[in-house]
């Protein structure tokens, strides 16, 4: 079992639809949670963080931490075209600072 | 803020050349840079840890000989492919972190290898 999983998709959605992205995960250690977006030949791009267990809200997007079922999540409300990206979770702690992320999910929003 | 910059974007060199890439914190002081590969439609590679001033910490399987790292202020890492070859070819991308208490990691826009 790899300590991250992530769906790759691809996922396909109309403009303004919620999207719902989700990791699960295996190594209980990890505390600190994030989400990066990355365009085509881009370098990924820090959308949110999130520290153990609980809710975060910036925008449109929401992140959600659930340690106990080791899953999480983002939401996108109101989706744009402009969000058509690759999604990555990342995750840290336990006893180094690496990053371990999960695979990406290709998102497209259609205008 | 927050900004990681790369230089260059993109680079073609022929097989058997050096070639080297920087990757500057521009508004922050790193205390520690990774460097990633990324290979097509694939996850992040992690290659290197470098903190300022000490040697950089290599994953396993990547060949600390063909890429050198070094981190020689808190702003500036750099990453040179020695004796680059074809499959070295890749999209190589930096990242910064500030502060080790959260390990956020800011990315650099990769820098995309080709080796003729």
């Amino acid at each position: 079992q790899k300590e991250v999983e992530q769906d790759p998709g691809p996922l396909s959605v109309p403009e303004g639809a919620i999207v719902s992205l989700n990791c699960t995960y295996s190594n209980s250690a990890f505390q600190y949670f994030m989400w990066y977006r990355q365009y085509s030949r881009k370098g990924p791009e820090l959308l949110m963080y999130t520290y153990s267990s609980g809710n975060k809200e910036d925008g449109r997007f929401t992140a959600q931490v659930d340690k106990s079922s080791k899953y999480i999540s983002l939401f996108i409300r109101d989706s744009q075209p402009s969000d058509s990206a690759t999604y990555l979770c990342a995750m840290s702690g336990g006893s180094n600072y690496k990053l371990t992320f999960g695979k990406g999910t290709l998102l497209t929003v259609n205008p | 803020g927050a900004v990681v910059s790369q230089h260059p974007s993109w680079v073609i060199c022929k097989s058997g050349t050096s070639v080297k890439i920087e990757c500057r914190s521009l508004d922050f002081q790193a205390t520690t840079m990774f460097w990633y590969r990324q290979f097509p439609k694939q996850s992040l590679m992690l290659m290197a840890t470098s903190n300022e001033g000490s040697k950089a910490t290599y994953e396993q399987g990547v060949e600390k000989d063909k890429f050198l790292i070094n981190h020689a202020s808190l702003t500036l890492s750099t990453l040179t492919v020695t004796s680059a070859h074809p499959e070295d070819s890749s999209f190589y991308i930096c990242s910064a972190s500030a502060d080790r208490g959260t390990d956020t990691q800011y990315f650099g826009p990769g820098t995309r290898l080709t080796v003729l």
